[in-house]
């Protein structure tokens, strides 16, 4: 079955410190791929993706990503969190249908808490 | 520019009630989605819609309708609401083509009591 896993459920950083988190999908040939973040009480907000080409991606607010084809990985990362970074991550796909409207599918999602 | 917007932000509903969620977006875009977020659980596609007039089903259907009569406006009908549909309910449009980005509106909070 195709699914989008972010294995970690919580993650604590001190603020300045670097930042990975991880996501794995499970699909028959490599989809799009998204990071979208939520901020507390707020809608989702794109912050990078992943069509084709190089496999690291710029996003904003400082973030990247790297896909990892052999891996089935698309894990972000930041390498210095700042306390704004707090939120709730989440990685999300969509099959490469030839511009299908299929909606997207996403993990469960990775709570960041920024310690001081 | 509002971009995408969701009518309304809190609700209330005793079990049986019904109610419609509105939303609208003014990019001019050919899709739209609605989207469950449960704690735990992520983001579920509900229904989605290709243009006017067109509705399909995603991967949680059951206990909702939808409609698009207007390109910009996208509705979310709960005919008869249980307390399973408590959530947050997040809306998102895109262009049609290989864009793939959506774009979602702040969200609509349901309690079903």
């Amino acid at each position: 079955a195709q699914s989008v896993t972010q294995p970690d459920i919580h993650i604590t950083v001190s603020e300045g410190a670097s930042l990975e988190l991880r996501c794995n999908y499970s699909y028959g040939a490599t989809p799009y791929l998204f990071w979208y973040v939520q901020s507390p009480g707020q809608g989702l907000q794109l912050l990078l993706k992943y069509f084709s080409g190089d496999t690291l991606v710029q996003g904003i607010k400082g973030f990247e990503a790297e896909f990892k084809r052999s891996q089935s990985s698309f894990n972000l990362r930041k390498p210095s969190v700042h306390w704004s970074d707090a939120a709730e991550y989440f990685c999300a796909v969509v099959p490469n249908s030839g511009g299908g409207a299929d909606g997207l599918t996403f993990g469960k999602g990775t709570h960041l808490i920024i310690q001081p | 520019n509002a971009g995408v917007t969701q009518t309304p932000k809190f609700r209330v509903l005793k079990t049986g009630q019904s109610m419609t969620l509105l939303c609208a977006q003014d990019m001019n875009h050919e899709y739209m989605y609605w989207y469950r977020q449960d704690p735990g659980m992520g983001l579920r596609l509900i229904h989605y819609s290709v243009g006017e007039g067109t509705t399909a089903k995603g991967e949680v259907p059951d206990g909702y309708n939808v409609s698009r009569l207007k390109k910009q406006n996208f509705l979310l009908g709960l005919e008869s609401a249980a307390p399973s549909q408590t959530s947050v309910y997040f809306c998102a449009s895109r262009r049609s083509g290989l864009s793939y980005e959506q774009y979602f509106g702040p969200g609509t909070r349901l309690t079903v009591t």
